[in-house]
């Protein structure tokens, strides 16, 4: 299993609502990461989570709030999010250790549209 | 932050034809990877070439990487239709534990048939 799901595919929701991506991957990777693309940018790194703990947080508002339960999920809470912060939200994985340790698996993204 | 610049931000050619992509990156970086994007979903790793590599040949797709001057092209041969898609470079920087994926630009493939 070589795959990075991300639930939900889309999500619209309301500046005052509380909502939560998920990611899911059972490749045995160590690294969990979160992106956020706007329409024809590249993606920013906003999250990095190693052995479970975060490792870098990238300035990233306290509206989005990670979580890492397990070495397989990863999840990231929104609360009180700006129309700004409507784009896809994209997870990935890597290993830590190994000749191919470097290189990251992405999902498919979570299209977030908040109104 | 951004890590890598791509020229050009676009190009469009024809079925059969070569395509380069060509990244300037800023810091010292592990390695640099290039990934493609379909229609603004997930990426796909294509291929990553070690800041001890010069050269890396995978399929169609062969990759340098020029330290010194801190860039890096990636050439599809023979181009498809299906290569149609955003190329991204991303230099991958270590410390200890952690590994951070930056990525630049991209360039947006338009392959005509």
């Amino acid at each position: 299993d070589t795959e990075v799901t991300q639930t939900p595919k889309h999500l619209v929701m309301g500046m005052t609502n509380k909502k939560s991506l998920k990611c899911e991957q059972h490749m045995g990777h160590r690294a969990m990461y979160w992106y956020k693309q706007k329409a024809k940018k590249p993606p920013e790194l906003m999250f990095v989570y190693s052995y479970e703990k975060l490792s870098i947080n990238e300035s990233v508002p306290s509206r989005f709030s990670p979580e890492c339960p397990n070495s397989s999920l990863l999840n990231l809470h929104l609360h009180a999010l700006q129309p700004e912060d409507s784009a896809l939200y994209l997870c990935a994985s890597s290993r830590l250790q190994g000749a191919d340790a470097r290189y990251a698996f992405f999902g498919q993204g979570t299209r977030l549209t908040v109104v | 932050s951004q890590q890598g610049e791509e020229d050009p931000q676009a190009l469009s050619i024809q079925e059969g034809e070569n395509a380069t992509m060509n990244c300037s990156y800023k810091t010292s970086i592990n390695n640099l990877q290039w990934y493609r994007q379909n229609s603004g979903r997930g990426l796909v790793h294509l291929i990553l070439i070690r800041s001890n590599e010069r050269e890396k040949h995978s399929g169609r797709l062969r990759v340098t990487l020029d330290t010194s001057k801190k860039s890096s092209s990636l050439l599809i041969t023979a181009s498809r239709a299906a290569d149609t898609a955003s190329y991204f470079c991303a230099g991958g920087i270590s410390g200890g534990s952690n590994y951070k994926l930056t990525f630049g630009k991209g360039t947006l493939l338009t392959v005509n048939p």
